[in-house]
């Protein structure tokens, strides 16, 4: 079946830096990506829409120039962290969709903490 | 706009009983909707889905039913194993787009 992978898995970052985090489609080509986030004990909040050779779509109160969303190719998009902060720690997830298959693969999350 | 929520923070179950995971949504325009199960520290994993054209989906030992009168779906795992223990989301696309909003997540737990 359909396969979506993030890397890295966890990543610690000093306040200020930029960490960037991949999503790739492995099975399927992926004209759209999402980007959620999820703090501890809470439920996945849908940051941004990623879409293949277009701007990313940025849901309310998500800033997107924080979050930078780059989606180059149909198997690949990536979210950079810009600046960081310690509040930016959290568990961000990807999920990849062909259109059809309406974004029921989710990549395995990753751990971002920022000391 | 969608609200996808759930009613019980966390279900408590016999190992072997049946459990029943509920999800209230508030757009009578939703026409698709997906439980996910997910577990401490990994991503969502997709469980089964169903079309508002259906009440009702089997799969192995789960079942999901629609109520569409009443805006309520639900999770049925038959014979709970200690694998089972995760927590349950329903989610539905976001308005026309294909982003999912989340209900809240019921942490199932399955006693000895």
């Amino acid at each position: 079946g359909a396969v979506v992978s993030q890397h890295p898995s966890r990543v610690i970052c000093k306040s200020g830096t930029s960490v960037k985090i991949e999503c790739r489609s492995l099975d399927f080509q992926a004209t759209t990506m999402f980007w959620y986030r999820q703090f501890p004990k809470q439920s996945l909040m849908l940051m941004a829409t990623s879409n293949e050779g277009s701007k990313a779509t940025y849901e309310q109160g998500v800033e997107k120039d924080k979050f930078l969303i780059n989606h180059a190719s149909l198997t690949l998009s990536t979210l950079t962290v810009t600046s960081a902060h310690p509040e930016d720690s959290s568990f961000y997830i990807c999920s990849a969709s062909a259109g059809i298959l309406r974004a029921i693969y989710f990549g395995e999350g990753s751990w971002l903490t920022v000391v | 706009g969608e609200n996808v929520g759930l009613h019980l923070p966390t279900l408590s179950v016999q190992e072997g009983d049946n459990s029943i995971i509920n999800c209230a949504y508030s757009n009578s325009a939703s026409d698709y909707f997906i439980w996910y199960k997910q577990e401490s520290g990994k991503g969502p994993q997709f469980i089964i889905d169903i079309r508002s054209n259906m009440d009702k989906r089997q799969g192995q030992r789960v079942t999901v039913l629609l109520n569409k009168t009443v805006k309520h779906l639900s999770l049925q795992i038959a014979a709970t194993q200690p694998g089972d223990s995760a927590v349950y989301f329903c989610a539905a696309p976001l308005g026309g787009a294909d982003g999912l909003t989340f209900g809240k997540g019921t942490h199932l737990i399955i006693q000895p």
